[in-house]
C-alpha cells in the first residue's frame, strides 16, 4: 500500500542520547515534512524539504535536523534529545510544495526522560 | 509567523447532533483547509477551499471559506459515533517562494460522540 512508513512507533530516550526518526515515502512526492504535535498545540512544522537535495526550517526547529539525500526518504535527528522533544512526531509528504493534500505518516511517539 | 485560531478546543456531543467548528486569523489566506485525525493516526484532508465566500460540501460535512478570507467553518451534520477524532483547520497565504507560504495548522478541534 503505497503511503508514508515511519518508525519507531514508539520510543523512550534518555536525555542526552541522540535519535532518529525514520520516514520513507513510496509516492514519489517531491515535498516533505516533519511535525511535532502536542496537546494544546496542534501541528508545528519543524523542518520541511521542497526537493531532495533541499531542506528548510519550519517553526520550531531548533534541536533538530534533517537530510534528503533522496526522493524517498527525510529522516529527522534529535542530536541532544531533551524533556521538552517529548511528542508525537508525524513524516508528511505531497507531490509539490504548493500542494494542499499532505499524506501523513502513522507517528512516532517519543518521549525523553 | 501566522497564526490560526481554533474553536472550540473540544466538543463532546450525542450521536444525531450537528456540530460546528471554525478558524480565523488575522492574515489572509488564499486556502482553507480541513483535516481530520483519527485516533493513533496522521490527519487526513477532509475539504479544501479556494475562493473567499466558497461553500463546499463532502457528504455530512459542509465547510465555507469566509469572505473576508480570515476565517473558516466547518459544519458536521447528523453526527455518528466514527466521526470522533480531532479536526485540524489549515490554511496557506501568500505566494510560492514567499516565507508565508507553508501551511499553517490549527491547534485543533477534540470531538468526541456520545453513542
Amino acid at each position: 500500500i503505497a503511503g508514508i512508513t515511519q518508525a519507531p512507533t514508539s520510543q523512550i530516550l534518555a536525555a542526552g542520547r541522540r535519535m532518529t526518526l525514520r520516514c520513507t515515502q513510496d509516492m514519489r512526492h517531491n515535498a516533505m515534512y516533519w511535525y511535532r504535535q502536542d496537546l494544546g498545540l496542534g501541528l508545528r512544522l519543524i523542518h520541511y524539504s521542497n526537493t531532495a537535495g533541499t531542506t528548510g526550517k519550519g517553526e520550531v526547529p531548533d534541536g533538530y535536523s534533517v537530510s534528503r539525500a533522496n526522493t524517498d526518504d527525510f529522516p529527522l535527528t534529535l542530536a541532544s534529545a531533551v524533556p521538552s522533544q517529548t511528542s508525537v512526531y508525524f513524516c508528511a509528504s505531497s507531490d509539490s510544495a504548493g500542494a494542499n493534500v499532505l499524506t501523513f505518516g502513522a507517528g512516532s511517539r517519543l518521549t525523553v526522560l | 509567523g501566522q497564526q490560526l485560531n481554533q474553536s472550540p478546543q473540544s466538543m463532546f456531543i450525542q450521536e444525531g447532533e450537528d456540530v460546528s467548528m471554525n478558524c480565523t486569523s488575522s492574515s489572509i489566506f488564499n486556502t482553507w483547509l480541513w483535516y481530520k485525525q483519527d485516533p493513533g493516526e496522521g490527519p487526513v484532508l477532509l475539504i479544501a477551499l479556494y475562493k473567499a465566500g466558497e461553500l463546499t460540501s463532502n457528504g455530512r460535512l459542509t465547510a465555507q471559506f469566509g469572505i473576508t478570507r480570515k476565517d473558516s467553518f466547518l459544519n458536521i451534520s447528523a453526527s455518528i459515533p466514527s466521526d470522533v477524532g480531532i479536526y485540524f483547520c489549515a490554511g496557506r497565504g501568500g505566494y510560492s517562494g514567499g516565507s508565508n507560504y507553508k501551511l499553517t495548522f490549527g491547534k485543533g478541534t477534540l470531538l468526541t460522540v456520545n453513542p
